[in-house]
């Protein structure tokens, strides 16, 4: 167990649909980093939080939003949902924002939210 | 877009054999991480490099971060079959704070 908690591990739904992805970060850590994992490919970084501000924008579509609550969960909220949104999206969190000399500036993954869209 | 060019993209090999894999960027990078995936789990940190030039050492996986601060390698001695999954490279840059960007993996296969 990374500490970081996703919900829901798989989730199936239609086209045109909206769903919402939620994580909730390790103990302490303030910043909550999105991203998208399409089958066969690396990792893409969608968007980062740090104590309830967006810090960093990557590849992230206007059909997709989230936002960090005062208790530092966050949620991904994808709407209008297309066939190609199909994908595994993994939460990240850390103790800080910026490149650092320790292990507490290092992302640690939740075990991701499986979407299909049919 | 991808900046992390990972090779090689997938290798098999036998049990007991050692295992080389390599990161390059055209950028440089503050901070180098690899990472193993194991099917339908979340990445999971394997060695952390902090200073161009350091070797660092997690059991049978050895990491380096290149002294020109633009590539990294990963090796893994004596392979076991649960050496199995994907692993990635990752970097972090000063200008793009603590987000990661990951190259495309490789994908691991060890046969018995």
């Amino acid at each position: 167990d990374s500490g970081v908690t996703q919900t829901p591990k798989h989730l199936i739904t239609a086209t045109g649909q909206r769903v919402t992805l939620r994580c909730s970060p390790r103990s302490g850590d303030l910043s909550v980093y999105w991203y998208q994992q399409s089958l066969d490919q690396g990792l893409q970084f969608l968007i980062q939080y740090y104590n309830g501000e967006e810090r960093a924008k990557g590849n992230i579509l206007e059909r997709f939003s989230a936002q960090q609550f005062p208790d530092l969960h966050s949620e991904l909220n994808l709407s209008s949902l297309e066939l190609g949104d199909s994908a595994l999206y993994f939460c990240a969190s850390s103790v800080a924002t910026h490149p650092g000399t320790s292990v507490a500036n290092v992302l640690t993954f939740g075990a991701g939210s499986r979407l299909t869209v049919l | 877009g991808q900046q992390l060019n990972q090779s090689p993209q997938s290798m098999f090999i036998q049990e007991g054999e050692d295992v080389s894999m390599n990161c390059t960027s055209s950028s440089i990078f503050n901070t180098w991480l690899w990472y193993k995936q194991d099917p339908g789990e979340g990445p999971v940190l394997l060695i952390a490099l902090y200073k161009a030039g350091e070797l660092t050492s997690n059991g049978r996986l050895t990491a380096q971060f290149g002294i020109t601060r633009k590539d990294s390698f990963l090796n893994i001695s004596a392979s076991i079959p649960s050496d199995v999954g994907i692993y990635f490279c990752a970097g972090q840059r000063e200008t793009s704070g603590s987000r990661l960007t990951f190259g495309e993996g490789t994908q691991l296969t060890v046969n018995p």
